[in-house]
């Protein structure tokens, strides 16, 4: 099956500093996701981006589906932003999505 | 904006019993899931459903587990006698397909909040 590769595992950062998180994957993927996991284990979908750039206040997200990989950029980051952020993805429309281990995110303020 | 629900948030229970953990995904939806995670590990696809059977399960889904869609709008998740690794995050999600909203929408996969399962 595909393998899903996260990097760094862990990041500590002081408040206000930037971030980019990494997500490679080993095969060509029809979609890809973004997510938090807030302190009560939810998921919290960032970027639905199987393709192209996106951003969202602080937050964008970026997939170079041709060269396998995605990055998520945080930018002024902020207490609330720890937490473990999970890439997943897709290579067929409407099949499972398999999950990179995640980065666990620590922002000191 | 239309969202999972999952119930119970929180169960407990005792090695061997049965659980059933319950779903309702977004109305219109055509494709559901069922995913876990185990506490400090990754989120791993259990089985996904589509058109009242199931398309697609792991290895973790084995005899112990089972899935049904009752009526039209639950999805539940049953386990039949749990052990103590079944203790775990459990997720619910579903995605729309082709043709019932925008198409850039249409296979985005929205996840619930979870139940967690402690099996005692």
């Amino acid at each position: 099956g595909i393998q899903v590769e996260q990097s760094p595992p862990d990041l500590i950062l002081q408040e206000g500093a930037n971030s980019t998180l990494r997500c490679n994957f080993s095969d060509s993927v029809n979609n890809l996701q973004w997510f938090h996991q807030n302190p009560w284990g939810q998921l919290i979908n960032l970027f639905y981006i199987p393709s192209g750039t996106k951003q969202n206040g602080r937050l964008s997200a970026t997939t170079v589906a041709t060269e396998r990989y995605s990055l998520l950029y945080i930018s002024s980051s902020q207490t609330t932003d720890s937490g473990v952020y999970f890439c997943a993805v897709r290579n067929t429309n409407a099949g499972k999505s398999t999950f990179g281990d995640g980065t666990t995110l620590t922002v000191k303020p | 904006e239309p969202e999972v629900t999952q119930t119970p948030s929180h169960q407990v229970t005792q090695m061997g019993q049965e659980v059933i953990l319950r779903c309702v995904p977004i109305s219109n939806h055509l494709y559901f899931y069922w995913y876990r995670q185990i506490l400090g590990q990754k989120v791993e696809f259990l089985v996904s459903f589509y058109n009242n059977e199931i398309s697609e399960k792991s290895e973790i889904f084995d005899d112990q587990f089972s899935v049904e869609r009752p009526d039209g709008s639950n999805f539940t998740l049953k386990i039949r006698s749990t052990k103590l690794e079944d203790s775990a995050m459990y997720f619910c999600a579903s995605t729309a397909g082709t043709g019932t909203i925008q198409t850039r929408k249409a296979y985005e996969q929205y996840f619930g909040p979870g139940t967690r399962l402690t099996v005692t």
